[in-house]
């Protein structure tokens, strides 16, 4: 079963900021949160990971709270390609097999 | 990153046949991990394949349903046997591989197959 809990859907205006979080209040202290987008009709993209830092890279930021039982993954400006489900994922590297668990379906709304 | 390709990108079978699912990786990678994605549903591992070894298969999945072969560090076939209507779904290849830093997964681009 997948360790992570995540809203069914979101609604985020275009430009805005889209905010999408994720409970992970099992995990270990050597396991990886880890953020992969599956557009439609395409494989999964990886989009970022931390272990306990925030992290930002140039398509995302990272917020893991300090008990690390939960984080927030921020499209800082949300265009309408970013349209897909997004899956928070626990691992302790990508060797761990990855277990999907339904994800959150994003839409991006002009 | 890791670019893969998956062959055949979709088919149509009748049940009762047999469909091998190739996955081709430009770089040589240790793990390389097959998943299966249901219409409308996640991805759900069936699994894992190293190189010079069994592959190991999650709950649900057996190796005479769905063999897997993989002779090399960047090549790996998925076979979908005596198809069913329920065996429609995407098929998916997925490598361990650098990026940003540390490993990540990256995944092909994924094979829909329809069983009629």
């Amino acid at each position: 079963d997948a360790k992570t809990t995540q809203p069914t859907s979101m609604d985020c205006a275009e430009g805005r900021a889209a905010n999408l979080p994720c409970n992970h209040s099992t995990i270990s202290g050597n396991e990886y949160v880890y953020w992969y987008r599956q557009i439609h009709s395409q494989g999964p993209q990886y989009i970022i990971h931390g272990l306990k830092n925030n992290e930002t890279n140039e398509m995302a930021s990272l917020i893991i709270t300090e008990d690390r039982k939960s984080s927030t993954l921020i499209l800082p400006h949300a265009t309408l390609r970013d349209t897909a489900v997004y899956y928070c994922i626990v691992a302790k590297t990508s060797y761990d097999k990855v277990i999907f668990g339904p994800g959150t379906s994003l839409s991006v709304i002009p | 990153s890791a670019v893969i390709s998956q062959k055949p990108s979709r088919d149509i079978c009748q049940r009762g046949t047999s469909l091998t699912i190739q996955c081709q990786v430009d770089s040589q990678v240790t793990m390389m991990f097959w998943y299966r994605q249901q219409p409308g549903q996640s991805l759900t591992l069936i699994a894992t394949a190293n190189q010079g070894s069994e592959a190991t298969y999650e709950s649900g999945f057996v190796i005479d349903k769905f063999p897997i072969s993989r002779p090399n560090l960047t090549f790996s076939t998925l076979t979908v046997s005596n198809m069913s209507p329920e065996d429609s779904s995407i098929y998916l290849c997925s490598v361990e591989g650098p990026g940003y830093g540390a490993d990540t997964q990256y995944f092909g681009p994924g094979t829909r197959l329809t069983v009629l």
